[in-house]
This record gives C-alpha cells, structure tokens and sequence, in this order.
C-alpha cells in the first residue's frame, strides 16, 4: 500500500455537522498538505502541517498530526453543501528533498442540505 | 485571473495518435509538475521541472516528453498513444521546489484513448 491513506474513503452527512477526515502514513514525513478537489476541477491547496507542529487551523479547518501514528486528521465544523469534495493528504518523505509529494487516494464528501 | 490554465479541457483522439498538452502559469512561480489521474481519482507525479530544468522524471513510458521553454509554461506531449493513457492530466506550479510548497494546479485535461 502507498504512503498516504486517507479514511474512510466516502462519507456523507448533513449540512451543519462536522466532517472528519484521517490520513495515515508509514514513512517519517518533513509535513503533510491537505487539498480539496471539487467535481471536474483542479485540487486547491487548504493547509500544511510541519512535522514539529500538533495542531494548525484556518477558518473551519482544523488539521492535526500525531508523528507518533504517523496520522493527521482534518475536521471541517459546521459543514455546508459547498464542501462536497474529494479530500486528499500529500505527504513530504523526511530527509527526502529530491522527491515529490505523495498524494493519497482521497476521502469523498458529500455534504446534503 | 486564471493562476494555472491547462489546454485543451477535453481532448478525445485514436489509438496511435500524437497529443500535446500545454500549461501556463502567470504566479511567477520557479517550480511546474504534470500529475496523472486515473478513474479512482489516484494522482501520481510525472515530471517536475523547476527553473526549466527537469527534476523529477517518475517511471514514465517515454512516449511522454515534457518541454519546459520557459519558467512559466510546461508542455506535455504523448506519442504513440494507447488506451490506458485515458485518465485525467494536470498540470501544477509551486513558488520553489520543495516539500513545504503549496501547489496551484490547473484544471485538468481529460484525454479519451478511443
């Protein structure tokens, strides 16, 4: 299996509720991205987490990461039908700087009002 | 504005056909990527080139031939092409090479091998 999965894969719920979302990883990271990608569109970059940090936020994003569990999740309060999408983590390989990120398979949202 | 605009949207073209791709980014960014998306939405790195020089090359048929002419486009064309190349292509940029860049990516282009 690859360095980043995401779960679950697919998740529904009602506008208003939380979302959360998990990645995990097996490789010693340098930082971890989180990206959207809507229907038929581009993915947009959402928030980056260093290594040596637990917790960040940004607006009704919140992301962390346990390097121990080599996991991060990213919770999204007070969902709205705009935050249907796919959710992908991208992980930098520690002492790796020659290489690119690596993208997980995504976790699908779907947000109903 | 478009920050990263890939051309064409939609290309559908034979078996054995040449293709090309074109990306252009007006960020003033130093790095470009081109990425493959197949059905299940799993998005592999192909080639990354920063300041016109190639830096990633992953394992990659070489019927796909990136041509970087300048720091703010990054073209990507495909020989001979066969049907599992059908997936959905982007094209992205990063300020400077590195794990710690967030990176802009275009909207795609969706390629149909019939």
């Amino acid at each position: 299996s690859q360095q980043g999965e995401e779960d679950p894969q697919a998740l529904s719920i009602q506008e208003g509720e939380n979302a959360t979302m998990n990645c995990s990883y097996k490789t010693s990271i340098n930082n971890l991205q989180w990206y959207r990608q809507n229907s038929g569109r581009g993915l947009v970059h959402l928030i980056l987490i260093r290594s040596n940090e637990r917790e960040k936020h940004s607006g009704r994003l919140r992301v962390t990461l346990d390097t121990s569990k080599k996991s991060s999740s990213l919770l999204i309060t007070a969902s709205r039908a705009a935050d249907t999408a796919s959710y992908f983590c991208a992980t930098g390989l520690a002492n790796q700087a020659g290489t690119a990120l690596i993208f997980g398979k995504g976790t699908t949202l779907s947000v109903s009002s | 504005d478009t920050a990263v605009s890939q051309t064409p949207k939609y290309l559908v073209t034979q078996m054995g056909n040449d293709k090309s791709i074109k990306c252009e980014q007006n960020l003033g960014h130093d790095t470009m990527y081109w990425y493959k998306q197949d059905s299940k939405k799993f998005l592999k790195i192909m080639f990354s080139y920063n300041n016109k020089e190639l830096i990633i090359n992953e394992t990659v048929p070489n019927r796909f031939s990136p041509k970087s002419p300048d720091k703010a486009h990054l073209n990507l064309h495909i020989n001979s092409l066969e049907l599992g190349d059908s997936a959905v292509y982007f094209c992205a940029s990063s300020l400077t090479w590195g794990h710690d860049q967030p990176q802009h990516f275009g909207d795609g282009t969706r390629l149909s091998i019939l």
